[in-house]
């Protein structure tokens, strides 16, 4: 089965500009996930989605970050502006549901640089 | 709400070594624990999970971890690393029904 997919898979952009990710999760899986991984720390939960209806998002920074999933199936995750402690690893991972039964399939990451 | 701690930021072992990953998690009636291997330039793959029954998970890669409950640990060995075990290392909990909450990762470097 085809993983995770996200593109791209790098970016760099100065602050104050505007940036999207997209995220295909594997083909069924209900629950999609966008984390934020800053150099040296653990991935943190940025908003979960079960289908295209928002599960978690109280650690996105409303502000300038925003994502959706449209039809339940893909995922853009946009920042704007961008600052430069927004420079992280962003995560997408998906599960068909039953975290305990089948686990996160993550995807290889998006790495933005803001300078 | 439960949380992990990982307590060595980096741990450094000479090839065919034996190794230990240290977690400690915070206590609560049920915990559902979680090791996640990240190579550079990569996601994470999950390398073993801890649900109920037997407090010795084995994983890929010979590793293995032990669920000790009266020290709320969750350790991560391996008898004897390979270069190829070069990685950070994550131990993570659920919270709530469906998300997983991760350390702060453990770069494990292996020197020939």
């Amino acid at each position: 089965e085809a993983g995770v997919a996200q593109s791209p898979r790098y970016k760099i952009i100065e602050k104050r500009q505007s940036v999207a990710f997209w995220c295909n999760p594997i083909s069924g899986h209900a629950t999609l996930y966008w984390y934020q991984q800053i150099l040296g720390q653990g991935p943190k939960l940025l908003i979960q989605f079960q289908n295209n209806g928002v599960v978690d998002d109280s650690q996105l920074p409303k502000d300038r970050f925003s994502a959706e999933r449209l039809k339940g199936v893909d995922s853009t995750l946009k920042i704007q502006p961008a600052k430069l402690e927004d420079s992280a690893v962003y995560l997408c991972a998906s599960s068909p549901g039953g975290l305990l039964n089948y686990g996160y399939t993550f995807g290889s990451g998006t790495r933005l640089t803001v300078v | 709400a439960q949380s992990v701690t990982q307590l060595d930021s980096q741990v450094p072992v000479f090839e065919e070594a034996p190794v230990e990953l240290r977690c400690n998690y915070s206590s609560s009636v049920s915990v559902y624990l979680f090791w996640y291997v990240q190579y550079p330039n990569q996601g994470l793959q999950l390398l073993l999970k801890y649900l109920s029954g037997s407090t010795l998970v084995k994983g890929i890669n010979g590793f293995e971890a032990e669920f000790n409950k009266s020290q709320t640990s969750f350790h991560l060995r391996k008898p004897s690393v390979h270069i190829s075990d070069t990685a950070e290392y994550f131990c993570a909990v659920i919270q709530g029904a469906q998300k997983l909450v991760f350390g702060q990762g453990t770069r494990l470097t292996i020197n020939p």
